[in-house]
């Protein structure tokens, strides 16, 4: 299976203020078709998840434009360009290659 | 209104068995691959199943192979995940989610098993 690993584990952060978050891979996430099956994941408090950023680097209809993602093959980032209170939450990356799709442990984000 | 809705968990036993129900709405359901994936309070996501639009294919995690099949029933526009042999570490809050539209490249479609809409989730407590 492949391993996902995320860091930081916890990320305080001044409203404004950009952020960032690291994923890695046990892995390469790069398929033939010349993307990299990386998906992010935002949990807010008390709601079910919701696609930010899938493929890697495309931004899900509805999320916010200052998330980005960037990366490839085992290496991947998720960057807020300025952190508003709306973010917090627990961000999760994923990956989607192949089966068993598997999570990393989650980046909870905390304004501080 | 387009959505998901979970229904069917509960109380069970260990050894024990549930059906889970995910219920679509406001899409056109047999477009999409539909996943399943859990979280234990407290704890993480996990991925623990998925099939395609046309049920072709399913696959599931490790840890509920051969314990687990999930199916779909695209007339009823619904998802379903039996579940058998059920464990204590089984206890978790079980989401349904759509998968987002594949890509399509010179007439091949590669799935994006990317999930897009989520429901709020059906919580299965495996206790004695």
């Amino acid at each position: 299976d492949i391993v996902m690993t995320q860091s930081p584990l916890s990320l305080p952060v001044t409203p404004g203020e950009p952020a960032s978050i690291s994923c890695r891979s046990s892995q390469s996430l790069l398929h033939s078709n010349a993307y990299n099956y990386l998906n992010w994941y935002l949990q807010k408090p008390g709601q079910s998840p919701q696609l930010l950023i899938y493929l890697g680097i495309i931004r899900a209809s509805g999320a916010p434009d200052r998330f980005s993602g960037s990366g490839s093959g085992t290496e991947f980032t998720l960057k807020i360009s300025r952190v508003e209170a709306e973010d917090v939450g627990v961000y999760y990356c994923m990956q989607a290659l192949q089966t068993p799709y598997t999570f990393g442990q989650g980046t909870r984000l905390e304004i501080k | 209104e387009v959505q998901l809705v979970e229904s069917g968990g509960g109380l069970v036993q260990p050894g024990g068995s549930l059906r889970l129900s995910c219920a679509a709405s406001g899409f056109k359901f047999d477009d999409y691959g539909i996943h399943w994936v859990r979280q234990a309070p407290g704890k993480g996501l996990e991925w623990v199943s998925g099939i395609t639009w046309n049920s072709r294919s399913g696959a599931y995690a490790d840890s509920v192979k051969g314990r687990f099949t999930v199916s779909r029933d695209n007339a009823k526009r619904s998802l379903f995940l039996q579940m058998n042999s059920l464990r204590t570490e089984d206890t978790a809050l079980y989401y349904c989610a759509r998968t987002v539209p594949p890509l399509i490249f010179s007439a091949t479609y590669y799935a994006v098993d990317a999930f897009d809409l989520w429901g709020q989730g059906t919580m299965v407590l495996v206790s004695s």
